[in-house]
């Protein structure tokens, strides 16, 4: 079944360091791909999108590409702040007839200290 | 967005009560979920409803009971929990399921940080 492998964290950075988070799914058809982050306390938030091969989403600073020939959706970021501290989690929609659900990675604690 | 609230935010019971989490989106979407998050594991899919219809149930235990009176509102039953039940619950919603273009974009809730003890 479609699957979602998302590299382990936590992660701790310096501020202004750069941040890659490494995602690679496993899906039949051609799915929609998103990295959702998560602050302290608080539900899921989007942080970006891509539909199809190639497209880059972008939000915040924060990039991710589409990439089919290595079913890859890598997060990065060229200067993290304090700010940016939280869990990310890289998602999958699935097609056939569950159109519209997501299946999340485990997600990836990112600190990062002034 | 912040269009997905939770109530309560908290919840501890014991393993004989019966309480229920409540969830309200004011998005005007069609489509809803719940989901389990626990410690170390993936985000759990529960349980989706569209137009209040539920169209999947990822074989969850019947001690958990979901109710959708209508597009706005989803509710989430519980009875004799476990205490491997402690998560925190998600809920949340999205446009119509089919639009392609917004599909898999959902809005969450901040949560309800359950307890069983």
């Amino acid at each position: 079944g479609d699957s979602v492998t998302q590299m382990e964290g936590p992660v701790t950075l310096s501020e202004e360091a750069f941040l890659t988070i490494n995602c690679t799914y496993t899906a039949t058809g051609y799915p929609s791909l998103f990295w959702y982050v998560q602050y302290p306390g608080e539900g899921l938030q989007l942080l970006l999108k891509a539909t199809k091969a190639d497209d880059k989403g972008s939000n915040k600073g924060f990039e991710a590409t589409y990439r089919k020939e290595t079913t890859s959706f890598h997060l990065e970021k060229g200067s993290v702040q304090v700010s940016d501290s939280a869990v990310y989690f890289c998602a999958l929609s699935a097609g056939g007839g569950s159109q519209g659900n997501l299946i999340f990675g485990k997600g990836t604690k990112l600190s990062v200290k002034p | 967005e912040t269009g997905v609230t939770q109530t309560p935010r908290h919840l501890v019971m014991g393993m004989t009560n019966k309480k229920s989490l409540k969830c309200e989106q004011h998005l005007g979407h069609n489509a809803m979920y719940w989901y389990k998050q626990s410690a170390k594991k993936p985000l759990e899919l529960m349980f989706v409803y569209n137009f209040k219809e539920q169209t999947e149930n990822n074989s969850v235990p019947s001690r958990f009971s979901p109710e959708c009176p209508n597009s706005s509102h989803l509710f989430l039953h519980l009875h004799t929990l476990q205490p491997e039940d402690s998560a925190l619950y998600l809920c949340a919603s999205s446009p119509t399921m089919g639009d392609k273009r917004r599909m898999g974009t959902q809005y969450f809730g901040p949560g309800t940080r359950l307890t069983v003890l």
